[in-house]
């Protein structure tokens, strides 16, 4: 079965300083993989995906994120924090168990705070 | 091009009643997924949408129930409402259903059940 790990709850960082939440995935064939960020209240809102291709992948807000097949790791990066990044991120994996449907299987959430 | 709406936005019940929500993909999009998110459960795939029909299902009892209109605006219903069912209810759209399209999601609708 498919599975997603986001190993840390939370992540602090300080506001210009670069930001890495973790994710690692198990997947039976090639994975899909989405980041997605959840502000208080509100949605889930896109940041980026990995299909196929290169292994660094550009996302909005600045953010991005590298895959890493021997690691199964897709790890999020933004070179340097801004406290308006501070929410809750969602990494996930297309459940291949569906016969290519949409359902998506997500991480249980790594809360991000930036301090100024 | 307006996001996904979803309505009601805020929603209080009581165990037993039944309950209707509602969601209108971004236009153009004609797969909708709706997805439970508890403090305890995280995000959980409840189903999907495409064309008019179910094109998966996740593991969830009876009680909740879906269906999608020709518009592609769809509906989920959950029945003889329990405490448990306390959530905020996504609904996402993509342009297809597919491995490889992303989701965009709608701000919820935050169900209490009292």
């Amino acid at each position: 079965a498919q599975s997603v790990a986001q190993p840390e709850d939370q992540v602090n960082v300080a506001e210009g300083n670069p930001l890495t939440v973790k994710c690692t995935y198990s997947v039976s064939g090639n994975p899909y993989l989405f980041w997605y960020v959840q502000y208080p209240n509100r949605g889930l809102q896109f940041l980026l995906k990995y299909i196929t291709g290169d292994n660094l992948v550009k996302g909005s807000y600045g953010f991005e994120a590298e895959f890493n097949k021997s690691q199964t790791s897709f790890h999020l990066k933004k070179p340097s924090a801004l406290v308006s990044d501070s929410a809750l991120y969602f990494c996930a994996v297309r459940d291949y168990g569906s016969s290519n449907t949409g359902k998506l299987i997500f991480g249980q959430g790594t809360t991000l705070q930036v301090k100024p | 091009k307006a996001g996904v709406t979803q309505t009601p936005r805020y929603l209080i019940k009581t165990r037993g009643q039944q309950v209707t929500l509602s969601c209108s993909p971004i236009s153009g999009h004609r797969s909708v997924s709706w997805y439970q998110q508890t403090p305890g459960q995280g995000l959980q795939f409840l189903f999907e949408y495409f064309s008019e029909t179910q094109r998966n299902k996740g593991n969830f009892p009876g009680r909740f129930s879906g269906r999608q209109f020709s518009n592609s605006r769809s509906e989920m219903n959950v029945s003889t409402l329990e405490l448990g069912d306390s959530a905020l209810y996504l609904c996402a759209s993509s342009l297809a259903s597919g491995s490889t399209y992303e989701q965009y999601f709608g701000p919820g609708t935050r169900l209490t059940v009292t």
